[in-house]
């Protein structure tokens, strides 16, 4: 079955610089790709999402890009605030079955 | 205001004392699943249904149950809580046949 490999962990970066957080998954008939914001004492909230025939989607200051040749996937986040400060999960799915995999979460810490 | 929502939101019990957690969404959304997020495992799939009446079981069932009688509302109960059963848990739902999924904001279930 699909297997979702996110990292880092944890990531901690200067109020302002630039994010970037990787998955990498196994199935290659997966053709769905969210990313899910959780902030503390809520439930995760999709912010973005990509699908396979896509490279890259922008939305102001985050973009996912996809490589489906080498399976991984990456979120960028640029001119970090501190409201970005969030659990952030990667998943991927195919159509045939929408179950969404799940990557383990990134902790980004945005320092002022 | 489209939502999902769970009660209780905290919750002490102790092992052996059969519990329910409550989910109900407003979307006549036809999927619904339970997840528990547990530290550096992310979010592992516990039951989800695609529409009333079906159920299917995730990737951690064990000692779970769950029933979709209604569209709106899908609990989950636990028989026989136990220690181990300790998580942060979410209910979600989306419409059939999409990935995006809409998370409720959490029950913290600690059994002693």
């Amino acid at each position: 079955g699909e297997n979702v490999e996110q990292h880092p962990s944890t990531l901690s970066v200067q109020e302002g610089d630039s994010a970037v957080i990787k998955c990498t998954y196994s199935d290659s008939a997966s053709n769905y790709f969210p990313w899910y914001k959780q902030e503390l004492g809520k439930g995760p909230q999709l912010i973005i999402d990509i699908r396979s025939n896509v490279g890259e989607k922008k939305d102001q200051r985050i973009a996912v890009t996809l490589n489906k040749t080498a399976k991984h996937f990456s979120l960028h986040i640029t001119e970090t605030q501190p409201e970005d400060s969030a659990v952030y999960f990667c998943a991927a799915s195919t159509d045939s079955n929408y179950q969404l995999i799940w990557g383990a979460g990134t902790k980004l810490i945005i320092k002022p | 205001e489209a939502q999902v929502t769970q009660n209780p939101r905290y919750l002490i019990t102790v092992t052996g004392k059969k519990l329910t957690v409550t989910c109900s969404q407003n979307m006549n959304h036809e999927y619904m699943s339970w997840y528990r997020q547990d530290p550096g495992l992310g979010l592992r799939q516990i039951y989800y249904s695609m529409n009333v009446e079906v159920t299917d079981k995730g990737d951690v069932p064990e000692g779970y149950k769950v029933s979709r009688k209604e569209k709106r509302n899908f609990p989950l109960i636990l028989e026989s809580p136990s220690p181990n059963q300790t998580s942060l848990y979410f209910c979600a739902s989306s419409f059939r046949g999409e990935s995006k999924q809409y998370f409720g904001p959490g029950t913290r279930l600690t059994v002693t």
